[in-house]
């Protein structure tokens, strides 16, 4: 049972442009959710995260939005840069916590084209 | 952000041999975690590890197949036992500086069985 989703497992975009990732969860006992950028032989990277009882984080270019109705986040780079290509990965804990266990969606690629 | 070393980064190992992964972290923690990544999956948390007791197994991952040590508060080691061609993954530790801070990973083990 996939409890976080990430239904295209890829995405290009033009440098300069909006990227946006989508995720969807099932579990509604989530309530901290994260996203990860990985490059290959990397680990993966913390990115930005928003708590349930908001609906919008911003952080630079990057902007996490959330609608706990529809179980849907998305993460929003603007503007795209080269340097953003990587997968990056959507993942959900129960509590705003970093001793709680995360579960990971199976990621977006996403690519930059200059 | 504490800094994360996994040992070794990569490995090409023969079925029903064990091979044990190293994560050395540079500040004390509390919790360390191993994941693994099967390719073209997610992220799956395979066990928790706190200082001084046993590790807690998620469901699907038992403690003959994943032994774990956690000697102290900046060490930890994960054995894959017995390795069938199905172990082949990435496997990662990670860790959480602080209660409410994002859990940060290494860079992983990239795992080939023959």
């Amino acid at each position: 049972d996939q409890q976080v989703k990430q239904n295209s497992p890829s995405l290009s975009v033009q440098e300069g442009r909006i990227s946006i990732l989508n995720c969807d969860y099932t579990n509604s006992m989530f309530d901290y959710f994260l996203w990860y950028k990985k490059y290959p032989a990397e680990g993966p990277t913390f990115l930005i995260s928003i708590s349930s009882i908001k609906d919008k984080n911003e952080d630079g270019r990057f902007t996490v939005f959330l609608n706990k109705s529809a179980k849907h986040l998305s993460l929003h780079i603007v503007p795209s840069q080269p340097g953003d290509s990587a997968v990056y990965f959507c993942a959900a804990s129960r509590l705003n916590f970093g001793n709680e266990k995360l579960t990971f969606g199976t990621g977006t690629r996403l690519t930059i084209i200059p | 952000s504490a800094v994360i070393s996994q040992k070794p980064s990569r490995d090409i190992c023969q079925r029903g041999t064990s091979l044990t992964i190293q994560c050395q972290v540079d500040s004390q923690v509390t919790m360390m975690f191993w994941y693994r990544q099967q390719p073209g999956q997610s992220l799956t948390l395979i066990a928790t590890a706190n200082q001084g007791s046993e590790a807690t197994y998620e469901s699907g991952f038992v403690i003959d197949k994943f032994p774990i040590s956690r000697p102290n508060l900046t060490f930890s080691t994960l054995t894959v036992s017995n390795m069938s061609p199905e172990d082949s993954s990435i496997y990662l530790c990670s860790v959480a500086d602080r209660g409410n801070q994002p859990q940060h990973f290494g860079d992983g083990t990239r795992l080939s069985i023959l």
